[in-house]
């Protein structure tokens, strides 16, 4: 079945760069695109960026600055860096497949929490 | 950015009961392709969201009938009937017309 599984540090320093892995099976990184969303604490979603099956990728103009999405297809691992880490990048970070249907997100990870903090 | 605005923000429903949450968007969600890329998710406690409805009214694999999406333009309704304990959390819309994708701030979905 479909799963995606993210991993990564729980703690960042601010200043510092974020890099995060989603692991996935059950499907084919060259068959399906990869999106990562964060979820800061109690709040709601923010679209970060995705790596489409053919390995381009689109960012939230917001983070485009600071924001690198790749992949390995042989690992079928997505990565996720982020610079310059600020205290308000705490959240919960999610990758979720693209549904290929109508730019759904259709399998989510369970999440990893990332803390910003000295 | 096309703003999603949700309403209400929370909801109270008895169990058996019908609910419906409203989005709306700043721009129209028609694609330049004829498609309305609007989905609704529903994000139950401590668990990561789940997609129901994408492109307005299509139910996702395994979803209930009891879940039905409608809309067009910039106005879009989630319906809800015969609310069970499951269904209980946060529900979002969310668009994929224009980049940035985004998301409505949520609607909660609580017990009466």
């Amino acid at each position: 079945q479909v799963q995606l599984k993210e991993s990564g540090p729980g703690l960042v320093q601010p200043s510092e760069t974020l890099s995060l892995t989603c692991t996935v099976s059950g499907f084919s990184l060259t068959s399906y695109g990869v999106n990562w969303v964060r979820q800061p604490p109690g709040k709601g979603l923010e679209w970060m960026g995705t790596i489409w099956n053919d390995g381009s990728t689109d960012y939230n103009s917001a983070l485009k600055s600071r924001l690198s999405i790749s992949r390995d297809t042989s690992k079928s691992q997505v990565f996720l860096k982020m610079n310059s880490l600020q205290t308000e990048d705490t959240a919960i970070y999610l990758c979720a497949r693209d549904g290929r249907r109508g730019r759904d997100f259709d399998y989510w990870g369970q999440g990893v929490m990332v803390t910003v903090s000295s | 950015d096309v703003v999603m605005t949700q309403t209400p923000v929370s909801l109270s429903v008895s169990l058996g009961g019908q609910v419906s949450i409203s989005c709306r968007s700043s721009q129209s969600l028609v694609h330049n392709n004829g498609n309305t890329y609007l989905s609704w998710y529903l994000q139950k406690p401590g668990q990561s969201p789940q997609l129901l409805i994408y492109k307005v009214s299509n139910r996702f694999s395994g979803i209930s009938d009891r879940f039905s999406g409608s809309g067009s333009g910039t106005d879009f309704t989630l319906k809800i009937s015969r609310v069970e304990p499951d269904d209980l959390g946060v529900y979002y819309c969310g668009q994929g017309t224009q980049y940035p994708y985004t998301f409505g701030a949520g609607t909660k979905l609580e017990l009466k």
